[in-house]
């Protein structure tokens, strides 16, 4: 069964710093790869996406991810985060023959002036 | 575009009595599910359905919980009795051909 880990359960940035945040994914083949994220009160909003190709994605509001498939890993990216990051991220995966996300349990990300 | 609409965004009620929590997909989109999202147990699938019917419901937790889409602009999720440990953020999400969801803004439910 697909599963799908981020270890950091909140994260700190200062307002303009560099964001990373990390997903691990178990899967057996190539699989779907995400991430959306929540605003508080709302619902979760998709970011970015992997399906094939060139493993580097860029996403809206100036994120952007890379596969790694030798890590299992699909760590999401800002170069400069701003006080409206502030929100909670998710990673999911998902099988390309099936149409089930298995998300993992979401990085909460506080932004400081 | 409209987006998916979920209704009521929140819902308060009684140990014991029935909740129904409404969901309007995106028009057009051929897929709809259902999650569950606590804080103990994150984000949770728990039906999904294509042209309206049920394909997987094995994340529905106990016969309290039914699912229905009488039609493709219209879904339910029924808890009847509702307890306690029901008390959570219900989601619709729709996509078209399978895993790019687009999610409702949710139902917070608390059962007291």
């Amino acid at each position: 069964a697909q599963s799908v880990t981020q270890p950091d359960i909140h994260i700190t940035v200062s307002e303009g710093a560099s964001l990373e945040l990390r997903c691990n994914y178990s899967y057996g083949a190539t699989p779907y790869l995400f991430w959306y994220v929540q605003s508080p009160g709302q619902g979760l909003q998709l970011l970015l996406k992997y399906f094939s190709g060139d493993t580097l994605v860029q996403g809206i509001k100036g994120f952007e991810a890379e596969f790694k498939r030798s890590q299992s890993s699909f760590n999401l990216r800002k170069p400069s985060v701003h006080w409206s990051d502030a929100a909670e991220y998710f990673c999911a995966v998902g099988e390309p023959a099936g149409n089930k996300l298995t998300f993992g349990g979401g990085t909460r990300v506080l932004v400081k002036p | 575009d409209a987006g998916v609409i979920q209704s009521p965004r929140h819902e308060v009620t009684e140990m014991g009595q029935e909740v129904t929590l409404r969901c309007k997909p995106i028009s057009g989109h051929d897929y709809l599910f259902w999650y569950r999202q606590t804080m103990m147990r994150g984000l949770e699938l728990l039906i999904y359905f294509n042209n309206n019917v049920p394909i997987d419901d094995s994340g529905m937790p106990e016969d309290r919980f039914s699912a229905k889409m009488p039609n493709a602009s219209f879904s339910t999720l029924k808890i009847q009795p509702s307890e306690p440990r029901d008390s959570a953020v219900y989601f619709c999400a729709s996509s078209l051909g399978g895993l790019t969801l687009h999610f409702g803004n949710g139902t917070r439910l608390t059962v007291t």
